[in-house]
């Protein structure tokens, strides 16, 4: 079956504009995750959502960095007021997440974000 | 809190010779543990993990790993590497209670030379 889609696959904007990236996880997946990843380190995590759960924001290093989940479904990581240190690969995942387990995380290509 | 370290953020190896790629975690509670590999301009994919039952586990690709608890580490293992094992190589550790908190290791940059 499909796999996690993200989109853009690349995008360059200008300082201060505002930015809305997407992911379509895999279908019937409750659980999916956004993380950022910068040149040259790790995966950092932003947001967790499963079900219909509040969401898990620990990770979003700003209020500028927001994140929904509509419908369980489609995922929108929105950046606002963009910075040059927000450049980076924004990758979401999702797993089945049966309550108590832990599932595998199967991940998107990614949306590489150019601030300028 | 979780956490994960990776020895050596590039390791180079000769095709055909032993890859050990080395992760050491911290966790207030019994782990489970992962690892992901990212091919050049690819997305992330489990190359295996631990759960419970047997310590030595394998993966994908001839990869195999063993979790030894009094070392609280983790290393990736394959006895032959080849050109196409060229990646970036993630370390990931998951609190048993609370699933969802995944913590990556930096990386570890794995060059395979002819």
């Amino acid at each position: 079956g499909a796999g996690v889609s993200q989109s853009p696959s690349n995008k360059v904007t200008e300082k201060g504009k505002d930015v809305e990236l997407r992911c379509d996880p895999i279908s019937g997946h409750t659980a999916l995750y956004w993380y950022r990843q910068s040149l040259g380190q790790g995966l950092e995590f932003l947001i967790y959502f499963q079900g219909n759960s509040a969401p898990d924001k620990s990770g979003l290093p700003s209020d500028r960095f927001s994140a929904e989940r509509t419908g369980g479904s489609v995922s929108t990581l929105t950046i606002q007021r963009t910075q040059q240190e927000d450049s980076a690969v924004y990758l979401c995942a999702s797993s089945r997440q049966a309550q108590g387990a832990v599932d595998t995380q199967y991940f998107g290509p990614g949306t590489r974000l150019t601030v300028l | 809190a979780q956490s994960v370290t990776q020895l050596g953020s590039h390791v180079s190896v000769s095709e055909g010779a032993l890859v050990l790629l080395r992760c050491n975690y911290s966790s207030s509670v019994p782990p489970y543990l992962f690892w992901y590999v990212q091919y050049p301009n690819q997305g992330l994919q489990l190359l295996l993990k631990y759960t419970t039952g047997a310590t030595l586990v394998k993966g994908i690709n001839g990869f195999e790993a063993e979790f030894k608890k009094s070392e609280t580490s983790f290393h990736l293992t394959k006895p032959s590497a080849h050109m196409s094992d060229a990646a970036e190589y993630f370390c990931a550790v998951s609190d048993r209670n609370y699933g969802q908190n995944f913590v990556f290791g930096p990386g570890t940059r794995l060059s395979v030379l002819p």
